[in-house]
């Protein structure tokens, strides 16, 4: 069976600090990834997807990044945080081209706290 | 562009009673549209789908191309129901969904 995983489970940054959240997926190949935050009151944003590695799609300008350096690993990565950058990040995955109507499996997020 | 609205943030109803969670939507093509569900302290997973036309614990959706719609409901609602909804669209094409802003729902015993 497919299971999806990431940590850290919560973290706690000064600003100005790097970030490296990992997302990993085990039982399936190739799938497609995707990252979310989801900020209180502003539901889940679609921040990164990735239909395979190398292939990085970004939905919103920020000073965040993501990358996908092996099959089934996802990274979301920040040079310097920000306070805005506090929030709950979600990886998700899907079946290969089938993003569009096979369902989403959630990873169980990390927590962020940019202080 | 494509956009999901869900104008209720927060809504409470009494165990037993009726509970409809609004969801409305903007595309112009052929949108398959999902509800997701988030039970305290467990993942964000799918409740259901329009395409599927089924029941999920009770729940049914029917999508209304006219009114833009996609409200989600439920006749006898449970305390086990509380969670946190998100109503989602996929437009044609594309491989990756749009959420609307979520609706927390609390079942009052």
């Amino acid at each position: 069976s497919q299971t999806i995983h990431q940590w850290p489970a919560t973290l706690v940054q000064p600003v100005g600090s790097p970030l490296s959240l990992e997302c990993t997926v085990e039982g399936t190949s190739n799938p497609n990834l995707y990252w979310y935050r989801q900020a209180a009151g502003r539901g889940l944003q679609l921040l990164f997807y990735s239909v395979g590695i190398g292939q990085i799609s970004s939905e919103v300008p920020q000073n965040l990044s993501a990358s996908r350096p092996q099959d089934r690993q996802f990274i979301l990565s920040s040079k310097k945080l920000l306070l805005s950058d506090s929030g709950f990040y979600l990886c998700a995955w899907t079946r290969t081209g089938t993003g569009r109507r096979d369902t989403q499996y959630f990873g169980p997020g990390t927590r962020l706290t940019v202080l | 562009a494509q956009r999901v609205t869900q104008p209720e943030k927060l809504l409470s109803v009494f165990k037993g009673a009726p509970v409809e969670l609004k969801c409305n939507y903007s595309y112009s093509g052929s949108p398959e549209l999902f509800w997701y569900v988030q039970y305290s302290r467990q993942r964000l997973q799918l409740l259901l789908r329009h395409i599927s036309r089924e029941s999920i614990k009770g729940f049914t959706a029917d999508l209304n191309k006219g009114e833009t719609s996609f409200h989600l409901k439920k006749p006898f609602a449970q305390e086990e129901d509380s969670a946190m909804y998100y109503c989602a669209l996929v437009s044609s094409g594309a491989q990756k969904l749009v959420f609307g802003q979520g609706t927390r729902l609390t079942i009052n015993p």
